[in-house]
């Protein structure tokens, strides 16, 4: 089975800043890694995935992941947050059944 | 309608109601997921259908019980429910079962048990 840690459940930040969500996952099996974004009354919406390739992935709205597998990381940047960019951000992995972090609260202050 | 909608999108009821969520996907998606999503933990599996198939049961308790009556369509019907049972309530479709598939998710049902 997979298990996923989301190291910090909220994160504050000031608008322009750069911001990293840090994901961790544990897997016997090869992994596919996402991560979905929630704004507020509504329901997660994909931001990016990684499943092959380049270790870089790009996604929506300037956020971009890296896959590190010696370090059994998928962590989530941007180099410049807006206000529109607090919600929650949830980490998922999948090998054998998709499992997801318990969210991080990103919160953009002006 | 586009995407995954839910309906209600807040119920509030009592511990001996019976009550129904429903969930209907536009995206011709042959799978479909419920999870209980609670503050500060992660998203619960609590069921998936392939199909109008059941295949996955997360030892859910019995006053949960899902219905699909086609791929489109998914019911979850309370009964007897908990004050622990409080929480959102996310629907959830993808292409198949392959697990690099992205899931969608609807905008989920608030509920609260008194």
């Amino acid at each position: 089975a997979q298990s996923v840690t989301q190291l910090d459940s909220q994160v504050p930040v000031f608008e322009e800043a750069p911001v990293e969500l840090r994901c961790n996952y544990s897997s016997s099996v090869s992994v596919y890694l996402f991560w979905y974004v929630q704004y507020p009354n509504q329901g997660l919406q994909l931001l990016l995935k990684y499943l092959s390739g380049s270790t870089l992935v790009k996604g929506i709205n300037g956020f971009e992941a890296e896959f590190n597998k010696s370090q059994t990381s998928f962590h989530l940047r941007k180099p410049s947050v807006h206000i529109s960019d607090t919600a929650e951000y949830f980490c998922a992995v999948t090998g054998n059944d998709m499992r997801f972090g318990a969210g991080t609260r990103l919160t953009v202050k002006p | 309608e586009t995407g995954v909608t839910q309906t209600p999108r807040h119920l509030v009821m009592g511990m001996t109601n019976k009550k129904s969520l429903k969930c209907e996907q536009h995206l011709g998606h042959n799978a479909m997921y419920w999870y209980k999503q609670s503050a500060k933990k992660p998203l619960e599996l609590m069921f998936v259908y392939n199909f109008k198939e059941q295949t996955e049961n997360n030892s859910v308790p019995s006053r949960f019980s899902p219905e699909c009556p086609n791929s489109s369509h998914l019911f979850l019907h309370l009964h007897t429910l908990q004050p622990e049972d409080s929480a959102l309530y996310l629907c959830a479709s993808s292409q198949d079962l392959q697990v690099y598939n992205e899931q969608f998710f609807g905008p989920g049902t608030r509920l609260t048990v008194l």
